[in-house]
């Protein structure tokens, strides 16, 4: 079964740290490009960070650059996200998500997509 | 920076179609996919590229695209569609992505 499971999730005061892990199984992880996507309490989906399958393409949104650092270790199978100046608005759900990209023969384009989450993890920013 | 913008709140009659819609510049360039989300539960894609479902998607699930604009259409609403719906798509750069503002669905 191709699975993700977040993990590393707590509470955290502002200007703390906390680092994110997912684990994957079911597939080949090394062949895949991943991401984070982040869900503040009561509001929509945010996308926070990808890495390519190699990690030599990494890149983040504006409203974390600088703080996060997004890594993988492919020999373990795991996805990370390393967080840094922890404010009260990153509190969120963070979940993992497996990248999918293929050319679509119709569109004569590429179309992207996540095709696997996990469940989440919490992280909660307060004094 | 490129956002998607999706009407905050919808509502259809049991059996009824109902169209989402998603408005952004980087649908003129790259496909929209939509993922259906339920209270507590993580994102699960329901619509990727031109119009495809994934495995186990009902094909009451269809999307279209056009311009700026992209939707997706359930035809035959039932009740364990009600759900909040988001688009998603590459940004203007290519190399991000971006979420919609997300939609609930309301089956009546």
């Amino acid at each position: 079964e191709v699975q993700l499971v977040e993990s590393g999730g707590g509470l955290v005061k502002p200007g703390g740290s906390l680092r994110l892990s997912c684990a994957a199984s079911g597939f080949t992880f090394s062949n895949y490009n991943m991401n984070w996507v982040r869900q503040a309490p009561g509001k929509g989906l945010e996308w926070v960070s990808s890495i390519s399958s190699s990690s030599s393409y990494i890149y983040y949104a504006d409203s974390v650059k600088g703080r996060f650092t997004i890594s993988r270790d492919n020999a373990k199978n795991s996805l990370y996200l390393q967080m840094n100046s922890l404010r009260a608005e990153d509190t969120a759900v963070y979940y993992c998500a497996r990248d999918v990209s293929d050319y679509e023969p119709l569109g004569l384009t590429y179309y992207y997509y996540m095709d696997v989450w996990g469940k989440g993890t919490t992280v909660t920013v307060s004094s | 920076s490129s956002e998607l913008t999706q009407d905050p709140a919808v509502s259809v009659a049991l059996g009824q179609t109902v169209r989402i819609t998603c408005q952004g510049d980087s649908l003129r360039s790259y496909y929209a996919s939509w993922y259906q989300q339920k209270p507590g539960q993580a994102p699960v894609v329901v619509i990727y590229g031109k119009n495809n479902r994934p495995s186990g998607i009902p094909d009451r699930f269809s999307g279209s695209s056009s311009g700026n604009t992209a939707s997706l259409t359930i035809t035959g609403a039932q009740a364990e569609d009600e759900a909040d719906y988001y688009c998603n798509s590459r940004d203007s750069s290519g190399n991000r992505y971006v979420f919609g503002t997300g939609t609930k669905v309301t089956v009546l």
